[in-house]
């Protein structure tokens, strides 16, 4: 079964250092790559994603994640964060194969971004 | 545009008691789905539906129904509000009945307390 892990609940940085929020899936078959981003009181909304070619993806905002297949890792960063982007960031992992599945999205834990001035 | 909307944006249930979350989107999608939000535990699937008269179960299906007479709404049921039930609960939509690359739409969230 697809299992996806955020290894950490919780990152607090000060404004302007670097981030990476890491993630981690099992799968035994192709994958797409999510990361969704949920502002406080919001729904989830789509970040970036990775379905093929280029295994570094890069969203309008400055982040950036690359899919590595070989330590089945998408692990998200941004070299410097604001306060803005505080937020709850989840990985998702949309499995695909021939003749099957509906594509049914996997998420993570999620990992609790917080930027302090 | 409004995408997916969901009613209503908070409610209060005493155990026993039933209701129904709305959810509709204006984007012409197959594929809607239901999903509750509990701290530490991620998105988890309840029920999903690839189309009008066509749903099925997710992970966490019990003490859920749905059903889809059309494209558009895809209503959740609680029959019977159990305190377990308490949750921030997601709809979502997506193009494509079988599309695995399509993004997923959030609706703004449900948030409920079974008291």
């Amino acid at each position: 079964a697809q299992s996806v892990t955020q290894l950490d609940s919780q990152v607090p940085v000060f404004e302007e250092a670097p981030v990476e929020l890491r993630c981690n899936y099992s799968s035994s078959v192709s994958v797409y790559l999510f990361w969704y981003v949920q502002y406080p009181n919001q729904g989830l909304q789509l970040l970036l994603k990775y379905l093929s070619g280029s295994t570094l993806v890069k969203s309008i905002n400055g982040f950036e994640a690359e899919f590595n297949k070989s330590q089945t890792s998408f692990h998200l960063r941004k070299p410097s964060v604001h306060i803005s982007d505080t937020a709850e960031y989840f990985c998702a992992v949309s499995e695909w194969s021939r003749g099957s599945t509906l594509g049914r999205l996997y998420f993570g834990r999620g990992t609790q971004l917080t930027v302090w001035p | 545009n409004a995408g997916v909307t969901q009613t209503p944006k908070f409610q209060v249930l005493k155990t026993g008691q039933s209701m129904t979350l709305q959810c509709a989107q204006d984007m012409n999608h197959e594929y809607m789905s239901w999903y509750r939000q509990d701290p530490g535990m991620g998105l988890r699937l309840i029920h999903y539906s690839v189309g009008a008269g066509i749903t099925d179960q997710g992970e966490v299906p019990n003490g859920y129904n749905v059903s889809r007479s059309t494209t558009e709404d895809f209503p959740l049921r609680l029959l019977s509000a159990a305190p377990s039930q308490t949750s921030v609960y997601f709809c979502a939509s997506r193009r494509g009945r079988a599309s695995p690359k399509n993004i997923q739409y959030f609706g703004a969230g449900t948030r409920l307390s079974v008291l």
